[in-house]
C-alpha cells in the first residue's frame, strides 16, 4: 500500500463538468501539495495546504487533517485543464516529499 | 512566485557519454535542490538530495558515482549522468526549496541512443 494513494487514477470529463480527486495518505504530513504536470513535463505547484480549504480560481483544494485525506476540485472545467495532478505529502520535519501516482485528467470539448 | 530554470530541456547523446544538466533558482536562494527522474506514464522518484556545500544524500538504489551532484552555490546544482547508457533514458527534473515549499523546474529529457 503506497503511502500516499490517489483516486481515480483516470478521468475523462466533459468541459464545463465539475472535478473532483481525492488523495489519501497513511503518514505523517505537516502539510500536502497538489502539483499539476502538463504533458510537456513541466510541473506546477497548484497548492501547499496543511488544513481547511484554498481556492484559487476555479481551483480549491480541501485537507481534512483527521481523516488523512485531501481533494481537488476544478469547477467548470476546461480543455487546457488536462493534465497529471500529483498530490504529496511533506513530513513534519525535511522537504522531502511523498508523492502519489497521479491522477491523468482529460477533457473534452 | 519563485522560478526554477533546467538547462538544457532536451538532450541527445551516444551511449557512453556523460551529459550536464543545471537547475538554478532564479530569484531566490536554495540551500536545498532535490533531482527527480520520471519514467513514462510513472510518478517522480526522488533520486537525491543536493545540499550547498555539503556531498548530496542519493536514494537507495541511485549510484552516486554515476549521477554526480554538485550543489556549487545557493542558486545553482548540477546534476551529471556519466556514461550514459540507454537505460538512462528519462525525464529528470529538479526542485529546489523556498520557505517550505518546492519549486519544480521544467524538466530535462534525456535521450541516450
Amino acid at each position: 500500500k503506497n503511502e500516499v494513494e490517489q483516486s481515480p487514477q483516470n478521468l475523462t470529463a466533459q468541459e464545463g463538468e465539475f472535478i473532483t480527486i481525492n488523495c489519501s495518505y497513511s503518514v505523517g504530513i505537516s502539510a500536502l501539495h497538489w502539483l499539476q504536470q502538463h504533458p510537456g513535463g513541466g510541473i506546477v505547484s497548484l497548492f501547499m495546504l496543511s488544513s481547511g480549504k484554498k481556492k484559487h480560481g476555479r481551483l480549491i483544494a480541501t485537507i481534512n487533517i483527521q481523516e488523512k485525506h485531501s481533494s481537488l476540485h476544478i469547477t467548470a472545467s476546461h480543455p487546457r485543464d488536462s493534465a497529471v495532478y500529483i498530490c504529496a505529502g511533506r513530513p513534519p520535519s525535511g522537504s522531502r516529499l511523498t508523492f502519489g501516482e497521479g491522477t491523468q485528467l482529460t477533457v473534452n470539448p | 512566485g519563485a522560478v526554477v530554470s533546467q538547462h538544457p530541456s532536451r538532450v541527445i547523446c551516444k551511449s557512453g557519454t556523460s551529459v550536464k544538466i543545471e537547475c538554478r533558482s532564479l530569484d531566490f536562494q536554495a540551500t536545498t535542490m532535490f533531482w527527480y527522474r520520471q519514467f513514462p506514464k510513472q510518478s517522480l522518484m526522488l533520486m537525491a538530495t543536493s545540499n550547498e556545500g555539503s556531498k548530496a544524500t542519493y536514494e537507495q538504489g541511485v549510484e552516486k558515482d554515476k549521477f554526480l551532484i554538485n550543489h556549487a552555490s545557493l542558486t545553482l546544482s548540477t546534476l551529471t549522468v556519466t556514461s550514459a547508457h540507454p537505460e538512462d533514458s528519462s525525464f529528470y527534473i529538479c526542485s529546489a526549496v523556498a520557505q517550505e515549499t518546492q519549486y519544480f523546474g521544467p524538466g530535462t529529457r534525456l535521450l541516450v541512443l
